[in-house]
């Protein structure tokens, strides 16, 4: 779904190394998430933003991680230092605009490795 | 925090059947959405069902919010229906939670 571009698509990284995440949704929604999933622990909701407002991070697992939304239309969720645990697919969705009238829409995901 | 069941865990079928996946909640909800998870890992919102039912194509969804709970339908299945099939509801805040999802291996 064009709704939210993610990148980078696949990133693969040495222990200890920082990584930031990207995402892009499409202009007009009300809220942002990012969602982590790994097999072990299924889709986790990180944390998410309602008018780029940081509303709930109780999902964001330590301090090294931390994500921001300068503007609407951008945000970023970033590691570091990363470790091997962090392997997993982080998904970036979204709710609202012109397409959602309450629908999440994912976008591709990023699939990192750390190693 | 509300806990969300789906079953069965894995369903494996013969292309041309039927099959019905079942979600339980634990409480109240606000919304309840089915995604499913291709194998190439996309999430595609499938429905948007607090409540009654809703059909697009081969799918249809019932969700009986007061007994707390949602069923997919699936007929006449096709290979490409194969993958993951996500539950997730809302309590408050338009924050969603998951289910553990059903694996649906549809065979030709």
């Amino acid at each position: 779904d064009a709704g939210v571009i993610q990148s980078p698509r696949h990133e693969v990284t040495e222990m200890g190394q920082e990584v930031t995440l990207r995402c892009k949704p499409i202009s007009g929604h009300d809220y942002l998430f990012w969602y982590r999933q790994t097999m072990m622990r299924g889709l986790e909701l990180l944390i998410y933003f309602n008018n780029n407002v940081p509303i709930d991070d109780s999902g964001m697992p330590e301090d090294r991680f931390s994500a921001k939304m300068p503007n609407a239309s951008f945000s970023t969720l970033k590691i570091q230092p990363s470790e091997p645990r962090d392997s997993a697919v982080y998904f970036c969705a979204f709710t609202g605009g012109v397409i959602s009238a309450g629908e999440l829409f994912f976008g591709e995901g990023s699939r990192l490795t750390v190693l | 925090g509300i806990q969300v069941e789906q079953s069965p865990p894995d369903l494996i079928l013969q292309e041309g059947a039927n099959s019905t996946l079942r979600c339980n909640f634990s409480d109240s909800v606000n919304n309840l959405q089915w995604f499913h998870q291709n194998p190439w890992g996309q999430l595609i919102n499938l429905f948007y069902i607090p409540s009654g039912t809703k059909q697009n194509g081969r799918l249809s969804a019932t969700t009986v919010a007061t007994e707390r709970y949602s069923l997919l339908y699936i007929s006449s299945s096709q290979t490409t229906d194969s993958g993951v099939y996500f539950c997730a509801v809302e309590e408050t805040n338009s924050k969603l939670t998951f289910g553990k999802g059903i694996t649906l291996s549809v065979r030709p």
